[in-house]
């Protein structure tokens, strides 16, 4: 039981249509996080949650929005995709006191722009 | 300014031998945590070891450990005997406090692909 999942893990979508990714957990932690990871870049944050309906800007999130409607939920959504959100998405999931060991991150998601 | 830079692109590694991973990290933090995680082919982020900044002792993981230098603000990953198994890309990442949300978000180095050789 990995505690967080994401969906779909693959996706090709046509340039300019909108597309909805999708975190899911099942450890009631607060604080859920949007990363981008692209070669020489590492992982970029694009957005993060620190509790329902709470949300803010990474230093990516030009032409993402999220939403967190329920503790467990936390979405991404690419309006109008572009051929530079070709990328590897991962959730990540934290809680307060869980020490170093404090961040699981999802499989990821695999979005390809056409 | 990057505040994780990770300078080796690559490196390799003879089998059972160590070898060291360059992590270095700006931040005017007094309270922030370092980290190492290891992502295989198959694309999974694992965790290896953390480093708070109140820390005294370098921390060990089994055969991984960090070599904390404050003053020269680096956090290199030690990996001792080295495995086939170890091959993959390692991720350095800082934790900075967060007055507002009382927590921190993780910033990423860009990643060393550690390839360990028969």
């Amino acid at each position: 039981d990995a505690g967080i999942t994401q969906s779909p893990r693959h996706k090709v979508t046509e340039t300019g249509t909108p597309v909805t990714l999708r975190c899911h957990q099942t450890e009631n932690h607060r604080y859920m996080y949007w990363y981008r990871q692209d070669p020489g870049h590492g992982l970029r944050l694009i957005h993060y949650s620190y509790g329902v309906k709470d949300t803010d800007k990474g230093e990516v999130s030009d032409g993402y929005s999220v939403s967190r409607s329920k503790t467990e939920d936390f979405l991404l959504t690419l309006e109008s995709a572009t051929s530079s959100q070709t990328s590897v998405y991962f959730c990540a999931i934290s809680e307060v006191g869980q020490g170093g060991r404090g961040y699981t991150f999802g499989s990821g998601t695999r979005l390809t722009v056409v | 300014a990057q505040k994780i830079t990770q300078t080796q692109p690559g490196m390799f590694v003879q089998e059972k031998e160590a070898v060291t991973l360059d992590c270095t990290y700006d931040t005017s933090d007094q309270s922030y945590g370092l980290f190492w995680y290891k992502q295989p082919s198959s694309g999974e982020m694992i965790f290896l070891i953390y480093q708070g900044s109140y820390d005294e002792q370098n921390a060990t993981e089994g055969r991984y450990s960090l070599n904390f230098q404050k003053a020269r603000k680096s956090a290199n990953l030690v990996i001792s005997a080295s495995q086939l198994g170890d091959s993959a890309m390692y991720f350095c990442a800082m934790r900075e406090r967060e007055v507002r949300t009382s927590y921190g978000k993780l910033t990423f180095g860009q990643g060393t692909i550690l390839t360990v050789h028969p």
